[in-house]
């Protein structure tokens, strides 16, 4: 069983939609919970970072995190064509371990 | 504030070859980890260093990678000899601090060093 689990996609939506990203994660006990966006050819860089339950906004990004269920999304409200990325979950344990990545569309 | 520099951004060689891969961390940054991810996969941890010392390489592939950083700074990573199967990017990546919790192990990543071996 892989320690983070995401749906690598991909994931299309249109120009000013919600666009939901997921990721499930197998170690009880991690603490800390990030989204990386991945341009190709490019760097990841932190967009969110989530260490208790419930949500966390900000801007026209969401973070919610589960953790009874093991559960972790990103939700982008208003979609931009900017936002055409690969999405990385990633969640600290023993180490930093990184979901496979969900590629993101939005069509103008 | 200059970010993680890697380099070369990308190197093609011969399965047999040695290649050494570069990475300068940001300045302050004690912990320094290299990744790797293969077409296809997840990014996977390889090892951590805090300063000069490995702080964890359970993550190598094999005997093969070899990983430094001399005086704390900047690290290289060796492949010799390369094999087909090492093909990727090799991604560094560095932070403050290395403890466990909330707050943890923010990462900054370089750009990466894409691995094509034939």
């Amino acid at each position: 069983q892989k320690e983070v689990e995401q749906n690598s996609g991909p994931l299309s939506v249109p120009e000013g939609a919600i666009a939901s990203l997921n990721c499930t994660y197998s170690d009880r006990g991690s603490q800390s919970f990030f989204w990386y966006r991945q341009y190709s050819g490019k760097s990841p860089e932190l967009i969110m970072s989530i260490y208790s339950n419930g949500d966390k906004e900000d801007g026209r990004f969401t973070a919610q995190l589960n953790k009874a269920s093991q559960y972790v999304s990103l939700l982008i409200r208003d979609s931009q064509p900017s936002d055409s990325a690969t999405y990385l979950c990633a969640v600290t344990g023993n180490q930093f371990y990184f979901g496979t990545g969900t590629s993101l569309t939005v069509i103008p | 504030e200059a970010g993680v520099t890697q380099f070369p951004s990308h190197s093609v060689i011969e399965k047999g070859q040695t290649v050494t891969l570069r990475c300068d961390p940001i300045s302050g940054h004690d912990n320094l980890y290299w990744y790797r991810r293969v077409m296809g996969k997840e990014i996977k941890f390889l090892l951590h260093f805090v300063k000069e010392s490995k702080q964890d390489e359970s993550g190598m592939p094999n005997n093969r990678f070899l990983a430094e950083r001399t005086g704390g700074t900047y690290s290289t990573l060796k492949v010799q000899p390369a094999e087909l199967e090492d093909s990727g990017v090799y991604f560094c990546a560095s932070s403050q601090w290395a403890r466990r919790g909330p707050g943890a192990n923010v990462l900054t990543f370089g750009a990466g060093s894409r691995l094509t071996v034939l």
